[in-house]
C-alpha cells in the first residue's frame, strides 16, 4: 500500500458534464500531481501542485483543474467532458525537494459516454 | 526529459532473472534514470533510480553503462506478481514531480 487513495474508483459520466476526482496523499507530502492514462498508453502527466499552487503543467486544455488542500488532499476538476477523456486518472504525491520517489493511488476510472 | 526506448515486451521463466533493456541515448548530465512499474488495474509503483552508479535494493538492480546511454533493470528471481508493465524514465531527480512514460516494456513471467 502507498497510503495514497484516489475516489471514486468508478466513474461514468456524460459528454459536457463536469467532474471531481479526489485524493488524498500520504501524510507529509507537500506535492502532488495527477496523471491521466488512456487505455493501452501510459500515465501522461496533467499538472502538479505544490503548496497548494500549480506549478508545473504538461499538454492539457484549461478545463482540466485543480485544487490541494492543506491536509494533503487535493482534487482534480474536468469540464466540458468530451469522449477523448476517457481514461483512468491517477494522482501521486511525494515530498517537494527530495529524490524520493512518488507514490501513486490506485487511479480512478473515468467513463464518458 | 530525454525520451527512452524499451522492447515493447519480452517473457521470463518464473524463478529466473529478469534482464529489461532500456535505451535513453540523449540523457544529460544531471538527469536520473528511474523504474516504475505497473502491475494491471494498478497505479504505478516505484521501483528504483540511479544516475550513474549501478544500484540495488529489495526489489530490483539497475545496471548503468558507462557513457549513461543505456541501462538495464534486472529481477533477480521473477516470480508471477511481477508480471506488469515496466517503464523507464529519465527525469532530473528533484525537479517536480513530471514523469514522462513512454510505452514501456510488458513483461510476462510464466511458470
Amino acid at each position: 500500500e502507498t497510503g495514497v487513495t484516489q475516489s471514486p474508483t468508478h466513474l461514468i459520466k456524460t459528454r459536457g458534464q463536469q467532474v471531481t476526482l479526489r485524493c488524498s496523499s500520504q501524510s507529509g507530502h507537500n506535492t502532488v500531481s495527477w496523471y491521466q492514462q488512456a487505455l493501452g498508453q501510459g500515465p501522461q502527466f496533467i499538472f502538479q501542485y505544490y503548496r497548494e499552487e500549480e506549478n508545473g503543467r504538461g499538454n492539457f486544455p484549461p478545463r482540466f483543474s485543480g485544487l490541494q488542500f492543506p491536509n494533503y488532499s487535493s482534487e482534480l476538476n474536468v469540464n466540458a467532458l468530451e469522449l477523448d477523456d476517457s481514461a483512468l486518472y491517477l494522482c501521486a504525491s511525494r515530498l517537494a525537494g527530495t529524490y524520493n520517489e512518488q507514490f501513486f493511488g490506485p487511479g480512478t476510472r473515468l467513463t464518458v459516454l | 526529459d530525454a525520451k527512452t526506448t524499451q522492447p515493447t515486451s519480452m517473457d521470463c521463466a518464473e524463478g529466473r532473472a529478469a534482464n529489461l533493456p532500456c535505451n535513453h541515448s540523449t540523457i544529460s548530465g544531471n538527469e536520473y534514470v528511474y523504474w516504475y512499474r505497473q502491475i494491471h488495474s494498478q497505479g504505478p509503483q516505484y521501483i528504483i533510480h540511479g544516475l550513474k552508479n549501478n544500484e540495488t535494493n529489495e526489489m530490483a538492480s539497475l545496471i548503468i553503462t558507462e557513457d549513461r546511454k543505456s541501462s538495464t533493470l534486472i529481477l533477480p528471481h521473477a516470480t508471477l506478481r511481477d508480471t506488469a508493465v515496466y517503464y523507464c524514465i529519465v527525469r532530473v531527480g528533484a525537479a517536480g514531480n513530471k514523469l514522462t512514460f513512454g510505452g514501456g516494456t510488458r513483461v510476462l513471467v510464466k511458470p
